[in-house]
């Protein structure tokens, strides 16, 4: 089975520029988070949706916004790009809220 | 204070050697427990769940102490491959969010 899917691996944005990153789960799996990571933290909890509603939101301002679809896909769109926002950003899914959750690669977005 | 506080390191441990790391959670309501070990610039993967009796997996050990507030892995026999970041996760039961640690730093030595 194909384990979480992220697109695109790499990313590189100018400052006030839009970005979408689109997460694909492990088949089967209903919730989908997304996570911030920078060098030498932990991931930093943004969103969680299940079964195509948002049941958590992170300390993030409102130019991050994220959206689950009926095929439990999701996307995470971040506005208005400050330097501030390069970082790992992390997609992970599980079975339901709050059990193992697995993680995708990852997209790695530069804003300069 | 932080929510989940582990120690950063790194522990330099020489092949072979046992190694344990402890992490601490603020939330007494804590409900769910995990280990995550993440290697340089890859996405974090699932190492254990940490169950309240402890629990075995090969090598690794994880035990929970309720009481005392905090989570602790073992690592029997430790191998070159071992060498990782590992990031203890806490469950707050009143809300969905998994709460990270900033994890801790292993290198092994041959």
């Amino acid at each position: 089975d194909a384990g979480v899917t992220q697109s695109p691996t790499h990313l590189i944005k100018t400052r006030g520029q839009h970005v979408t990153l689109r997460c694909s789960p492990i088949s089967g799996h209903k919730s989908v988070s997304w996570y911030q990571q920078v060098l030498g933290q932990g991931p930093q909890f943004i969103f969680q949706y299940y079964e195509k509603e948002e049941r958590g939101r992170g300390n993030f301002p409102d130019r991050f916004s994220a959206r689950q679809f009926p095929n439990y896909s999701s996307e995470l769109n971040v506005n208005a790009l400050l330097l501030g926002d390069s970082a790992l950003y992390l997609c992970a899914s599980s079975l339901r809220s709050a059990r193992e959750q697995y993680f995708g690669p990852g997209t790695r977005l530069t804003v300069t | 204070r932080k929510e989940v506080e582990q120690d950063p390191g790194p522990f330099n441990v020489p092949e072979g050697a046992t190694v344990a790391f402890n992490c601490t959670y603020s939330n007494s309501a804590s409900q769910s427990f995990f280990w995550y070990r993440q290697d340089c610039r890859k996405e974090p993967k699932l190492l254990m769940s940490v169950y309240s009796s402890g629990n075995e997996d090969g090598r690794f050990t994880a035990q929970l102490n309720r009481a005392s507030q905090y989570i602790s892995l073992l690592i029997r026999d430790s191998k070159l491959s071992d060498s990782a970041t590992y990031l203890c996760v806490v469950n707050f039961i009143s809300n969905y969010q998994l709460i990270w640690g900033a994890g801790t730093k292993l290198i092994i030595k041959p």
